[in-house]
């Protein structure tokens, strides 16, 4: 069945760096990727999507690239917030179903 | 946007009893509504899966008797845990989906369970 890996179970950054949450799968079909985010005692939140091989998509100034040769999925911002402290969910399903496969979660906690 | 309600919040129920919760799609019509439990420490595991015209389809360690759904319209959907104990405590996610062709999934806050 699909699977998803999230490396990092916690990352502590500082304001104002960069940070990336790897993110890779594994499917027998074609994927469709996402991001979500939920912050503490909230729904989990849509952040990106893709299912196109090689593009860029943007959100919030939140980017990730799909590519499929690695099978992977790496959530990027250029410059953290204190507001981006939460959990942040890697996703995938394919085109053979419905049913949505979680990472296991990486927490970001932004410091000052 | 999409917006998808749940309630109660929050529950306490003591072992060996059951419990209810509701999930609303409000401003849109969902094809398929998925039930999640996240536990401690865990991410989110798929409970059962209800799409339009198809039976529910449940995850493997989960089951209608113990998890009994129901999905009268393309708005609502409701879970029972029946005889909960400790092992069922967790956040109870509902995510929903707009339509056939899409793919993402929109959440509710969830149904927090507590069991004494």
């Amino acid at each position: 069945g699909d699977s998803v890996t999230q490396t990092e179970g916690l990352v502590t950054l500082t304001k104002g760096l960069p940070v990336m949450l790897n993110c890779t799968y594994q499917t027998t079909y074609s994927p469709f990727l996402f991001w979500y985010v939920q912050h503490l005692n909230e729904a989990p939140k849509l952040l990106l999507k893709s299912s196109t091989d090689n593009k860029r998509t943007e959100h919030q100034g939140f980017y990730a690239t799909l590519h499929k040769s690695s099978s992977s999925f790496h959530l990027q911002k250029s410059s953290v917030q204190l507001s981006d402290s939460a959990l942040y969910f890697c996703a995938l399903t394919n085109s053979a179903g419905n049913k949505l496969t979680f990472g296991i979660g990486t927490r970001v906690l932004v410091r000052p | 946007g999409a917006l998808v309600y749940q309630y109660p919040r929050r529950t306490i129920c003591k072992s060996g009893t059951s419990m209810r919760m509701e999930c609303q799609a409000v401003g849109f019509q969902a094809t398929s509504v998925a039930w999640y439990r996240q536990s401690p420490q865990k991410t989110f595991e798929l409970i059962a899966l209800s799409t339009v015209n198809s039976a529910i389809k449940y995850e493997q360690n989960f089951t209608q008797e113990k998890f009994p759904i129901s999905h009268p319209n393309l708005s609502f959907s409701s879970m029972t845990v029946l005889n909960a104990y400790l092992e069922d405590r967790g956040l109870y996610l509902c995510g929903a989906r707009l339509g056939l062709g899409v793919r993402e999934q929109y959440f509710g806050p969830g149904t927090r369970l507590t069991v004494l």
